[in-house]
């Protein structure tokens, strides 16, 4: 079945730096992405979301990125902070009614002081 | 405006035990999705409701897992008997008809 994948299990970055978390998906008929945050011992946490008609979209301090010549997107996070620290999942949505979502194994962002 | 409430928060039961989770979403939202999480990986769609109408519920083990919405409102997800497999957190989102999906805490269960 289709699958979407991230690049890397782990990224550590200094406080004050940018991230960027990457994400591979499959699946060319996808339509919808997500990206939610993971803090331990809590549910996902919606972040940003990006349509395909587009190819950037920026929120507060974060960027998606989408490049669907390469299914590839990406989440950058500006002047990353402590509270940054989780795990980040990308998720897709192909084409259907139902429009469920398939995540990723995610990220896991720490942030170094 | 109030989250997905989820309970119990954390259960831990001996295998061939039966379970039962809780959900209320947020007021207004039409869908509510059931999730297994297991350590490690991304939430894996178990049951999807459309109002008190099943969506898809391909991915739900209906030898062992039931799960019910009669009223349209809240959700029951029940396991009757629990293996150690079943190890997992149970995350209960809701959404309107095709918007974000957002997420309870999740029932954290562990099967020994």
């Amino acid at each position: 079945g289709e699958s979407v994948g991230l690049h890397l299990p782990t990224l550590s970055v200094q406080e004050g730096d940018n991230s960027i978390i990457n994400c591979a998906y499959s699946n060319s008929a996808s339509d919808y992405f997500i990206w939610y945050k993971q803090e331990s011992g809590k549910g996902p946490q919606f972040i940003i979301d990006i349509r395909s008609n587009m190819d950037k979209r920026q929120g507060q301090r974060v960027t998606v990125l989408l490049n669907k010549t390469v299914k590839h997107l990406s989440l950058q996070i500006a002047a990353t902070q402590p509270g940054d620290s989780a795990v980040y999942f990308c998720a897709e949505t192909g084409t259907g009614s139902a429009r469920q979502l398939t995540f990723g194994s995610g990220t896991q962002l720490t942030v170094l002081p | 405006e109030a989250g997905v409430a989820q309970s119990p928060r954390y259960k831990i039961i001996e295998k061939r035990q039966s379970v039962a989770f809780w959900c209320n979403p947020i007021s207004g939202h039409a869908t509510l999705y059931w999730y297994q999480q297991i350590l490690g990986q991304g939430p894996k769609l178990l049951i999807q409701f459309q109002n008190n109408g099943v969506v898809d519920d391909s991915q739900l083990p209906k030898d062992r897992f039931s799960a019910e919405r009669l009223k349209g409102v809240d959700s029951t997800l029940k396991i009757q008997p629990a293996k150690l497999e079943d190890s997992a957190v149970y995350l209960c989102a809701s959404s309107r008809l095709a918007g974000v999906q957002y997420f309870g805490p999740g029932t954290r269960l562990t099967v020994t």
